[in-house]
């Protein structure tokens, strides 16, 4: 079975500090990638995707992520987390096979000051 | 504005009764989604809907039945059958159901068994 594997239950940065959250997923071909933002009782927000081309992509709020196939991963990161940042990060993968999509189980992330 | 409303914000459901939970979109999207998220998992998928009078089940779809009648509006009753309720349920709506498509989604209605 397809899986999407976010190793990091939880993570605490300091605010200003650099930030990677990692997401490896079970897939054959390359899959469309996603990243996806919750705050605290809410939906979620596309912070960014990649689906061919460049494998560093470039999304909102100043994220970005690096497909690397060889390591079949597409962590997120960011040079300078804000306060603001502190929410739970998924990872979301789209497989053509069985035209399924995965969600990761997701990372909460503690900003402190 | 455009975007996914839901409702009610929360919903507290009584042994051995139904409840529906509304979802409503003004992004004109054909596909619309009902996911289920617990606390320590992902997201699930429970029932999608890739046009107006049709819908497929989902990974979770037992205990749980949708409509699409009108294009905008995805209802989905969570009926008595379903043992475990209590969750955090987001709906979302994609311009076409692919697996490139950005869904986006509404904040979600929580569950609560009394």
């Amino acid at each position: 079975a397809q899986s999407v594997t976010q190793p990091d239950i939880h993570i605490t940065v300091s605010e200003g500090a650099s930030l990677e959250l990692r997401c490896n997923y079970s897939y054959g071909a390359t899959p469309y990638l996603f990243w996806y933002v919750q705050s605290p009782g809410q939906g979620l927000q596309l912070l960014l995707k990649y689906f061919s081309g460049d494998t560093l992509v470039q999304g909102i709020k100043g994220f970005e992520a690096e497909f690397k196939r060889s390591q079949s991963s597409f962590n997120l990161r960011k040079p300078s987390v804000h306060w603001s940042d502190a929410a739970e990060y998924f990872c979301a993968v789209g497989e053509n096979t069985g035209n399924q999509f995965y969600f990761g189980t997701g990372t909460s992330l503690t900003v402190i000051p | 504005d455009g975007g996914i409303t839901q409702s009610p914000k929360y919903l507290f459901r009584k042994e051995g009764q139904n409840v529906t939970l509304s979802c409503e979109q003004n992004l004109n999207h054909d596909a619309m989604y009902w996911y289920r998220q617990d606390p320590g998992q992902g997201l699930r998928l429970i029932y999608y809907s890739q046009i107006v009078n049709d819908f497929q089940k989902g990974d979770i779809a037992e205990g749980y039945s949708v409509s699409r009648e009108k294009k905008e509006s995805f209802p989905l009753t969570v009926t008595s059958a379903q043992k475990n309720p209590t969750a955090f349920y987001l709906c979302a709506s994609s311009s076409h159901r692919g697996l490139q498509e950005t869904q986006y989604f509404g904040p979600g209605t929580r569950l609560l068994v009394l």
